[in-house]
């Protein structure tokens, strides 16, 4: 089975932007969490998505936005971007809802300027 | 708010040691939690998964224990390899919210 992929792998953003990243879980598995991951805040749980509904949400401001689609994939936005935003974008998925082993996809390495 | 602490943040050893690594949570009232490994640059590698009614688990090499009431889990990695050279981080999802909460990891370097 593939594993998670995301794309893209790298992005280069400037401040106020805003940026589209994409993740597809592992083939039958229908729930996809994010995580943002930072050398000073580590990682931060974003959100998580089960049968196109957001089921549980991080401590972030509204800027960070996403959503799942029917097949599963999902995306996550950020709007107007600030230099704190640089972060490692990570996804993971797993079969059901809540409690199962997570499955990580490789990130996507985002850099704000 | 669940708190997730690893200590220690870095160990070195030599090759053929046992490792133990510590992780350490506040809140007692988890679902479950996980051990990953992350390679540099790298998305994170699940290594165990222990139930909240769990005491440990065993994978090859890797035996993860968990004490639910003192808040510790412990990962121990038996006659470790330079291959085993990695950032090792514990997560706890919480019994009611089922967040995932991640301590800052240990990062280990097995010296050949």
């Amino acid at each position: 089975k593939a594993g998670v992929t995301q794309t893209p792998r790298y992005l280069i953003k400037t401040r106020g932007q805003q940026v589209t990243l994409s993740c597809s879980p592992i083939s039958g598995h229908r729930s996809v969490s994010w995580y943002q991951q930072t050398p000073g805040q580590g990682l931060q749980f974003l959100f998580e998505y089960f049968s196109e509904t957001q089921r549980n949400k991080g401590n972030f401001p509204g800027r960070f936005s996403g959503r799942q689609f029917s097949n599963s994939r999902s995306e996550m936005n950020v709007s107007t971007l600030e230099l704190g935003d640089s972060a490692l974008y990570l996804c993971a998925s797993s079969p059901r809802e809540g409690g199962d082993t997570q499955y990580f996809g490789p990130g996507t390495r985002l850099t704000v300027l | 708010k669940q708190e997730v602490t690893q200590i220690p943040a870095a160990l070195s050893v030599p090759e053929g040691e046992n490792l133990v690594l510590n992780c350490s949570f506040t809140d007692s009232a988890i679902y479950n939690l996980q051990w990953f490994r992350q390679d540099p640059g790298k998305g994170l590698t699940s290594l165990l998964l222990i139930q909240s009614s769990q005491r440990e688990q065993t994978s090859g090499r890797l035996n993860a224990s968990l004490d639910k009431s003192s808040g510790r889990s412990t990962l121990y990695i038996a006659a470790s390899q330079p291959g085993d050279s990695a950032t090792y981080l514990c997560a706890v999802r919480g019994g009611n919210d089922y967040k995932l909460s991640f301590g800052a990891g240990t990062t280990v370097t097995v010296r050949a």
